[in-house]
């Protein structure tokens, strides 16, 4: 149990477009998911943090009108990278933590490569 | 403001030798630390965590809060465990996670 799904795997767009990901908690309902940016060879970088219903709240040095994040129900949140630039090139990953339950730990997707050109 | 260090990129060590990979943290208030591995073009998942106190594939963590650590330990390596090892802080009212650069741990025979 506890499997969570990104689609696409992996994108690749030209400058200046938009890209959404998608983030779903595929047996389980997830009040509150997250997602990260994982720079090659380095760690991940908390981006923000999404609660259903609700906007997100994103990290400081985060735009949040370049990182989009929906979370309209209990198993999908999205993220749009709006007008894409080759600097937003990176691996981005979401997690997902099951409702109703405070302590629970987070459950990770595999992530979402994407290349800007 | 939280902070998770670990100051080995990459640790190689012999089949059946012991194994340490080290964490410090810094955290004002009362800290929750994680271990996370990433085998192989596999996702991030969890290996243990502190307030459950166990071990899992013959890994332990002990949290020392005196010196602000939380080190990962096993006694004898086995080439399965050649993975990315990531340690985590979580802070916060949601659990918000803090990650460690990663630690590389490579098992040769």
């Amino acid at each position: 149990g506890a499997v969570v799904s990104q689609h696409p795997s992996w994108v690749i767009c030209k400058s200046g477009t938009s890209v959404k990901i998608e983030c779903r908690s595929l047996d389980f309902q997830a009040t509150t998911m997250f997602w990260y940016r994982q720079f090659p060879k380095q760690s991940l970088m908390l981006m923000a943090t999404s609660n259903e219903g609700s906007k997100a709240t994103y990290e400081q040095g985060v735009e949040k009108d370049k990182f989009l994040i929906n979370h309209a129900s209990l198993t999908l949140s999205t993220l749009t990278v709006t007008s894409a630039h080759p600097e937003d090139s990176s691996f981005y990953i979401c997690s997902a933590r099951r409702g109703g339950v405070s302590t629970d730990t987070q459950y990770f997707g595999p992530g979402t490569r994407l290349t800007v050109l | 403001a939280q902070r998770v260090t670990q100051p080995e990129k990459l640790l190689s060590v012999f089949k059946g030798a012991p194994v340490e990979l080290k964490c410090n943290y810094s955290y004002s208030g009362s800290p929750e630390l994680f271990w996370y591995v990433q085998y192989s073009r596999q996702r991030l998942q969890l290996l243990l965590r502190h307030i459950s106190r166990e071990s899992i594939k013959g890994f332990t963590a002990d949290l020392n809060k005196g010196e602000t650590s939380f080190h990962l330990k096993k006694p004898f390596a086995q080439e399965e465990d050649s993975a990315m090892y990531y340690c985590a802080l979580g802070a916060g009212g949601g659990n918000k996670l803090t990650f460690g650069t990663g630690t590389q741990l490579k098992v040769e025979l």
